[in-house]
């Protein structure tokens, strides 16, 4: 199977911190990374998509100066949340295509923000 | 026009039965087709990726495709408690690598 993970799961952090979430793609080469955010009984929302060497490209309306993402390589991803305040509060998912597929996009169990 | 639309709402099944979700899609280049299953408060796991018109069956499962119609569709065969979730329809727009997901489709198979 293809297996992505983030680290870490929860985090609660004080307003005005940086955090900084990880996503690997274990047993795949992911050229490209999604990082989504969703809020409770909301869809999911795409803040960004990172290819792995290039600068993010960020969706309408998401900072890109708030949320900083690096890709630095082809099974690690990295979004962090700068100065976050409490309306960052979310629940932020990655994803990742499997190279030689058909944009299979395989999810990461996704990472629970709560800033206070 | 939204990009991907399910428009049903909640589904309750009893425990046994086939549950059946419909999803239709705007953009007739479209190439790739998928279905997620997310549970609350977990994020979505790719259940079925379909290219092609037709069926495909895997396991309790079975996605449908028609380009034509631009209609996906999926069955659930012998629904079990642990399918109670809500299933995501997701379409790959032409010359485009990101997902376009419609709102979801909650499912409640009833023991």
């Amino acid at each position: 199977g293809a297996v992505v993970s983030q680290h870490p799961s929860r985090v609660i952090c004080k307003s005005g911190t940086s955090v900084k979430i990880e996503c690997r793609s274990l047993d795949f080469q992911a050229t490209t990374m999604f990082w989504y955010r969703q809020f409770p009984k909301k869809s999911l929302m795409l803040m960004a998509t990172s290819n792995e060497g290039s600068k993010a490209t960020y969706e309408q309306g998401v900072e890109k100066d708030k949320f900083l993402i690096n890709h630095a390589s082809l099974t690690l991803s990295t979004l962090t949340v700068t100065s976050a305040h409490p309306e960052d509060s979310s629940f932020y998912i990655c994803s990742a295509i499997r190279a030689g597929t058909y944009n299979e996009q395989f999810f990461g169990p996704g990472t629970r923000l709560t800033v206070l | 026009q939204k990009e991907v639309e399910q428009n049903s709402g909640p589904l309750s099944v009893p425990e046994g039965a086939i549950a059946s979700l419909n999803c239709t899609y705007s953009d007739r280049g479209s190439q790739s087709f998928f279905w997620y299953r997310q549970y609350s408060g977990k994020s979505p796991e790719l259940i079925m990726s379909i290219y092609s018109n037709g069926d495909k069956e895997d396991g309790r499962f079975t996605a449908q495709l028609n380009k034509a119609s631009q209609y996906v569709s999926l069955l659930i065969r012998d629904s079990q408690p642990s399918d109670s979730a809500t299933y995501l329809c997701a379409v790959t727009p032409e010359g485009n690598n990101r997902l376009a997901f419609g709102k979801g489709n909650q499912v409640v198979v009833i023991p």
